[in-house]
């Protein structure tokens, strides 16, 4: 157990749709980084914060948005779904804002979009 | 532009062998790589990391090499295990915050 919670574990959605993904990070771990991986690309960065704050950017679409609250979960929104958004979806933590260290990954929530 | 290969063809290997993987990359200058072990439908687990200013690293049966000349790290495996079978990941921050990830390679060891 890597200590990061992620809910739901899965989620079925038709197009057109939003969801919300949630992570709850390691004890005392500041950064939350959000990761896509669908079949045919990998693990896909798509954003990072730290306490609260966004650091860095990826390949996030403008349909998707996220933020770091106070207590330090994270929320992952997706809106106006399409089939090609189906994907696990990983949030991963660590205690500093560089990546001098290792992350932690939680189990993922398997998005499917009908 | 910026790319992180490894070996996309499955690495199958007899029990007992050391499995060897690879990850190279182009128009990157990390500071850290990382090695991490996914098994299939799980988050990615965390297994070793290498400085830039390290040769080789070890951690019980692992071994993690990274030559900055070559833009190459070696991940070895000794007397693997079937256990060992997984989808293995480099990673590397090329800048800033993000850690960006190689496709994996798949390791089958058979008993």
């Amino acid at each position: 157990d890597s200590g990061v919670t992620q809910t739901p574990k899965h989620l079925i959605t038709a197009t057109g749709q939003r969801v919300t993904l949630r992570c709850s990070p390691r004890s005392g771990d500041l950064s939350v980084y959000w990761y896509q991986q669908s079949l045919d690309q990998g693990l896909q960065f798509l954003i990072h914060y730290y306490n609260g704050e966004e650091r860095a950017k990826g390949n996030i679409l403008e349909r998707f948005s996220a933020q770091q609250f106070p207590d330090l979960h994270s929320e992952l929104n997706l809106s106006s779904l399409e089939l090609g958004d189906s994907a696990l979806y990983f949030c991963a933590s660590s205690p500093e804002p560089a990546l001098n260290t290792e992350a932690f990954f939680g189990q993922g929530t398997r998005l499917t979009v009908v | 532009s910026q790319k992180i290969e490894q070996n996309s063809e499955a690495l199958n290997i007899q029990e007992g062998k050391t499995a060897t993987l690879t990850c190279n990359y182009t128009n990157y200058s990390p500071a850290y790589l990382q090695w991490y072990r996914q098994d299939p439908g799980r988050g990615p687990v965390f297994l070793l990391l290498i400085r830039e200013n390290e040769k080789e690293k070890r951690k019980e049966r692992l071994k993690v090499t990274f030559d900055t000349t070559l833009k190459q790290s070696l991940f070895h495996i000794t007397a693997s295990q079937p256990a060992d079978s997984a989808t293995y990941l480099c990673a590397l921050n090329p800048y800033g915050n993000k850690l960006v990830f190689g496709a994996g390679t798949i390791l089958r060891v058979k008993s």
